[in-house]
């Protein structure tokens, strides 16, 4: 079955520094990977997804993710967090289901917390 | 606007009442979800249809139930049997052969 690890529960950065977020995953075949991210009492916000090919991905609000298949890992990176991006992040894998359907079932990681200093 | 919909924001129940959540999708997506989230604990899976009238059940069904008569919609009943039901509910939903999930805004469900 597969897993997501995310090691740090909270992260704090002061605004305009660089920013890593931490995703590892146990995963037998080669993994869809997703990061999300989350406001308080919102709804989860895609920020990027790797599906195949260049393996670093780019996504909304200036944030790129890298795929190590090496290291299992999918970090999230951004070189100048803004007091906005203070936030709950989600790492996930996902799985196709039974004959390539449209069903793909999601396991999340834990969450990073990330708070931004002034 | 396309998206999804989640009805009520906030929803309070006594202990012993059954409680329905909504959720509509105007993506024309055919694949629709329900996670439960609780504080450090992530997402998880509670029931899934990939079609009008099937649903399978998650990692934690038990106490839930769900219908999909519409593509559009699919709502989640919490039960009287699930014995520890205060969390925040979110929905989410996905095209044909796509893995990517839409999330809605989320209910937050409260036993009193």
């Amino acid at each position: 079955a597969q897993s997501v690890t995310q090691p740090d529960i909270h992260i704090t950065v002061s605004e305009g520094a660089s920013l890593e977020l931490r995703c590892n995953y146990s995963y037998g075949a080669t993994p869809y990977l997703f990061w999300y991210v989350q406001s308080p009492g919102q709804g989860l916000q895609l920020l990027l997804k790797y599906f195949s090919g260049d393996t670093l991905v780019q996504g909304i609000k200036g944030f790129e993710a890298e795929f190590k298949r090496s290291q299992s890992s999918f970090n999230l990176r951004k070189p100048s967090v803004h007091w906005s991006d203070a936030a709950e992040y989600f790492c996930a894998v996902g799985t196709r289901g039974a004959g390539g359907t449209s069903y793909g079932k999601l396991t999340f990681g834990q969450g990073t917390i990330l708070t931004v200093h002034p | 606007d396309g998206g999804i919909t989640q009805s009520p924001k906030y929803l309070f129940r006594k202990e012993g009442q059954n409680v329905t959540l909504s959720c509509e999708q105007n993506l024309n997506h055919d694949a629709m979800y329900w996670y439960r989230q609780d504080p450090g604990q992530g997402l998880r899976l509670i029931y899934y249809s990939q079609i009008v009238n099937d649903f399978q059940k998650g990692d934690i069904a038990e106490g839930y139930s769900v219908s999909r008569e519409k593509k559009e919609s699919f709502p989640l009943t919490v039960t009287s049997a699930q014995k520890n039901p205060t969390a925040f509910y979110l929905c989410a939903s996905s095209g044909r052969a796509l893995m990517t999930q839409y999330f809605g805004p989320g209910t937050r469900l409260t036993v009193l």
